[in-house]
């Protein structure tokens, strides 16, 4: 199930279920958005990203859903596999002024028990 | 292709000391990022260069951290002095241009005591 703990929102799921993790961006101007994953002790490794004039962008395994009405993202995963252990980010990317300057989320937890 | 390469991986020092990363990004990359990121948090975006030229330093506490890309190139902060609460992850990243995927170095975890 999901929880809020003290710091990051955690995710726990079986190996092989499909996990589904969700982001609120803030800025509804905002062009272009970026799925990372973070594994412990290393930097964030993109994902998928998906344009505003899409809802909906699919690669191998995860899917990117975008619906801008309510300035929410989600990322699914399917057959979730312990690999898939690790922390992950939503970015946003305002076009302030054409700096583009991109913005992280919280981060969500994922657990995956063999 | 290379990563982002980052040094140190980790240092300890203690309060009021100085402490300087060094981050070289993948080769083309016009855009550089510095972050912090504080266990349990996303990353904080410290400073964004646009080849040698600050596109962002807003979030950059100016009274004791700096940053250069003199050359376009490789780039360090510096931070002087610490402070406890600089305890963190700082973390460089670049890309080809402005907002566009980031490629992140492995980090330098940073401990203040």
């Amino acid at each position: 199930g999901e929880s809020v703990g003290l710091h990051l929102p955690t995710l726990s799921v079986q190996e092989g279920d499909n996990s589904i993790i969700n982001c609120a961006y803030s800025n509804s101007a905002s062009d272009y958005f970026i799925w990372y994953k973070q594994e412990s002790g290393k930097g964030p490794q993109f994902i998928i990203d998906i344009r505003s004039n899409m809802d909906k962008r699919q690669g191998q395994r995860v899917t990117v859903l975008l619906n801008k009405t309510v300035k929410h993202l989600s990322l699914q995963i399917a057959a979730t596999q312990p690999g898939d252990s690790a922390v992950y980010f939503c970015a946003e990317r305002p076009p302030a002024g054409g700096s583009y300057i991109p913005t992280f989320g919280r981060g969500t937890s994922l657990i995956v028990h063999p | 292709e290379a990563g982002v390469a980052q040094s140190p991986r980790y240092k300890i020092i203690e309060k009021r000391q100085s402490v300087a990363f060094w981050c070289n990004p993948i080769s083309g990359h016009a855009t550089l990022y510095w972050y912090q990121q504080i266990l349990g948090q996303g990353p904080k975006l410290l400073i964004q260069f646009q080849n040698n030229g600050v596109v962002d330093d807003s979030q950059l506490p100016k009274d004791r951290f700096s940053a250069e890309r003199l050359k376009g190139v490789d780039s360090t902060l510096k931070i002087q002095p610490a402070k406890l609460e600089d305890s963190a992850v700082y973390l460089c990243a670049s890309s080809l241009e402005p907002g566009n995927i980031q490629y992140f170095g492995a980090g330098t975890r940073l401990s203040v005591l």
